[in-house]
């Protein structure tokens, strides 16, 4: 998975509850991007970073916010998680923005 | 993962055979298209991409064909091996500075031993 790692693998958590996933990558790629995939859907960009401290947001970004303080390190905050952010969760590194690496992916179930 | 497996059209080949995967893209600004494999349970793997000056790219047992009149995407995979097994999906990446990605929902390819 072209060195990026996500943790955790696996989340339930209840609705209401402020839930971080990690993506940590040992590329040293600036771009770093959040997705989510549900069925029906294709992977949909969530917030990406372009840089430390810089980042924008995606299609889906409501209910989410990112933070990057280092390079090799970006990460997903849902506020107050809802049923309908269950969901798989991609984080997706990159070099150059034409070509992005996924990570293993972050299961979350919101009750 | 499973999850993402519902619903997807499903194409079922012979093992040893040739498989062709298609993709309807939507933009006809885009200009870089990659196709990506994902195993049940892991993230997209990255399989080959073409950029929109191209009509064909060929990788190893992989041959991606363009055609930018009807906005068609093509992945041909020859000799399909049972690890070969996976969902299939293309994306569209447009613009220049600030990207925008399009995603397709995929394809299952299921390899009959």
């Amino acid at each position: 998975d072209a060195g990026i790692t996500q943790s955790p693998r696996h989340k339930v958590t209840e609705t209401g509850t402020p839930v971080t996933l990690r993506c940590h990558q040992t590329e040293n790629h600036r771009y770093m991007y959040w997705y989510r995939q549900d069925p029906g859907h294709g992977l949909r960009l969530i917030h990406y970073s372009y840089g430390v401290k810089d980042t924008d947001k995606g299609e889906v970004s409501d209910g989410y916010s990112v933070s990057r303080s280092k390079t090799e390190d970006f990460l997903l905050t849902l506020e107050s998680a809802t049923s309908s952010q269950t969901s798989v969760y991609f984080c997706a590194i990159s070099d150059r923005p034409e070509t992005q690496y996924f990570g293993p992916g972050t299961r979350l179930l919101v009750l | 993962g499973e999850s993402v497996g519902l619903h997807l059209p499903t194409l079922s080949v012979q093992e040893g055979d040739n498989s062709i995967i298609n993709c309807a893209y939507s933009n006809s600004a885009s200009d870089y298209f990659i196709w990506y494999k994902q195993e049940s349970g892991k993230g997209p793997q990255f399989i080959i991409d073409i950029r929109s000056n191209m009509d064909k790219r060929q990788g190893q047992r992989v041959t991606v064909l363009l055609n930018k009149t009807v906005k068609h995407l093509s992945l041909q995979i020859a000799a399909t091996q049972p690890g070969d097994s996976a969902v299939y999906f293309c994306a569209e990446i447009s613009g220049s500075g600030t990207y925008k990605y399009i995603f397709g929902t995929g394809t299952r390819l299921k390899v009959l031993a």
